[in-house]
């Protein structure tokens, strides 16, 4: 399977735990992106990054939350200390290298649901 | 003003007929427009993408922009019941890098 994997599919944390997410590119693939849908809510961007290098966290909330793109190795957006508020679908995309000015399309994975009790 | 605006529906359509949706961005900068279909508590499917003034078809869809009205939209012809789902219109915008912008999304229903 080619396409964009993330992982767990499910989570589940106890408030003031550690959550991370796992996110593989599809193929061919160099830049990630991620986004999360709060319940009956839009998809909203999260942040953006290519190996080693994070371009765009503007959507990113300022405390708790980070994300990595290693050299080797899936992205991870970590979220500490868990709070309700955080219960969502967190969903990867990947897009191809990114030329200046143009865009490509981003292909999303199957996301994965956390829940915070 | 949203950035990015859909009715939220539902749009309750009988099968085999055509399904409209419309889509409408504040941001003139915008450059690309993407329709993704969501069933429900599943992931965005990207079915459409369009990027120039005019029409694009691709088998049942076709996506139709207007940038000098700022709007976006997708037909469905042939609605099937297998078409039921959120569709969501996402823009980007060239002044904010690669990210997308996506709308609230329409809900579709196609009734057999």
């Amino acid at each position: 399977n080619a396409g964009v994997m993330q992982n767990p599919r499910h989570l589940v944390r106890r408030r003031g735990q550690e959550a991370r997410l796992r996110c593989s590119p599809m193929k061919g693939h160099s830049h990630v992106y991620w986004y999360r849908q709060l319940p009956e809510e839009g998809l909203k961007f999260m942040v953006y990054l290519q190996k080693e290098n994070i371009i765009d966290e503007s959507g990113m909330p300022k405390e708790r939350f980070s994300a990595e793109f290693p050299k080797e190795g899936p992205s991870i957006l970590r979220i500490q200390q868990v709070v309700r508020g955080d219960s969502a679908a967190y969903f990867c995309a990947s897009s191809p290298r990114v030329l200046a000015g143009a865009s490509y399309e981003q292909y999303f994975g199957p996301g994965t649901r956390l829940t915070v009790t | 003003q949203k950035e990015v605006e859909q009715n939220s529906g539902p749009l309750s359509v009988p099968e085999g007929a055509i399904a409209s949706l419309n889509c409408t961005y504040s941001d003139r900068g915008s450059q690309s427009f993407f329709w993704y279909r969501q069933y429900s508590g599943k992931s965005p499917e990207l079915i459409m993408s369009i990027y120039s003034n005019g029409d694009k078809e691709d088998g049942r869809f076709t996506a139709q922009l207007n940038k000098a009205s700022q709007y976006v939209s997708l037909l469905i012809r042939d609605s099937q019941p297998s078409d039921s789902a959120t569709y969501l219109c996402a823009v980007n915008r060239k002044a904010a890098g690669n990210k997308l912008t996506f709308g609230g999304g329409t809900r579709v229903l196609v009734k057999p």
